[in-house]
């Protein structure tokens, strides 16, 4: 039972570059959150996905969108990168309704230079 | 507001030593849940621990300890016995379960543990 997992591990970009991170959620389970976590913070939810459809969202620009395809695999897109993109970007996955039970997936660091 | 608190930044011990890390939360919601996770360099978010508001029962797992408290808001996590693996940045969390789908963790800032040996 495969649990949840992200590419890529580690990803370089320039600043004003867009970049797609991406997630597969543990066998099961319909509903991906995704994460930011900046050096020394706690993560800061971003938003989160289920039927395909971004159903709850952080306070984070529109610059940062998503996706969640029919086999519930997700997307996430930062567009114009900024040097404070640089973080962790985490996938957590759950069954709807279950938020309580999230798996998290390894994470994307994401460097903007 | 939500919010969790947890006030030491790092700390530093000895091999063997107990420590405890503090989590203070703050929450209007009735039903929640609290959680633990350990982030070692790595970075990968392991599940320690999830307690929901109405289980006040504290938990032992081996040498780790957890002590629910609603009338001070607290939930901190005591570490029996310290080894250099336990050695990573430490997560408490809050999961309200408010109407409509305002259901997102809320993360504090965390707190460094440094084993040493």
């Amino acid at each position: 039972d495969a649990g949840v997992t992200q590419s890529p591990t580690h990803l370089i970009k320039t600043r004003g570059q867009q970049v797609t991170l991406r997630c597969s959620p543990k066998s099961g389970h319909d509903t991906v959150s995704w994460y930011q976590q900046a050096l020394g913070q706690g993560p800061q939810f971003i938003f989160q996905y289920y039927e395909e459809e971004e159903r709850q969202r952080g306070n984070f620009p529109d610059r940062f969108s998503g996706h969640q395809f029919p086999n519930y695999s997700s997307e996430l897109n930062v567009n114009a990168l900024l040097l404070g993109d640089s973080a962790l970007y985490l996938c957590a996955s759950s069954l709807r309704d279950t938020e309580y039970e999230q798996y998290f997936g390894p994470g994307t660091r994401l460097t903007v230079t | 507001a939500q919010k969790v608190t947890q006030a030491q930044t790092e700390i530093s011990v000895v091999e063997k030593e107990d420590v405890t890390l503090d989590c203070v939360y703050e929450t209007r919601d009735t039903t929640y849940y609290l959680f633990w996770y350990k982030q070692p360099p790595s970075g990968e978010l392991v599940f320690l621990i999830r307690r929901n508001s109405f289980d006040e029962q504290n938990e032992i797992s081996g040498r780790y300890s957890w002590n629910f408290q609603k009338s001070t808001s607290s939930f901190n996590f005591t570490i029996t016995a310290s080894q250099v693996v336990d050695s990573a940045v430490y997560f408490c969390a809050l999961l309200t379960r408010r109407a409509g789908n305002n259901r997102k963790l809320i993360w504090g800032l965390g707190t460094s543990l440094a084993v040493n040996p």
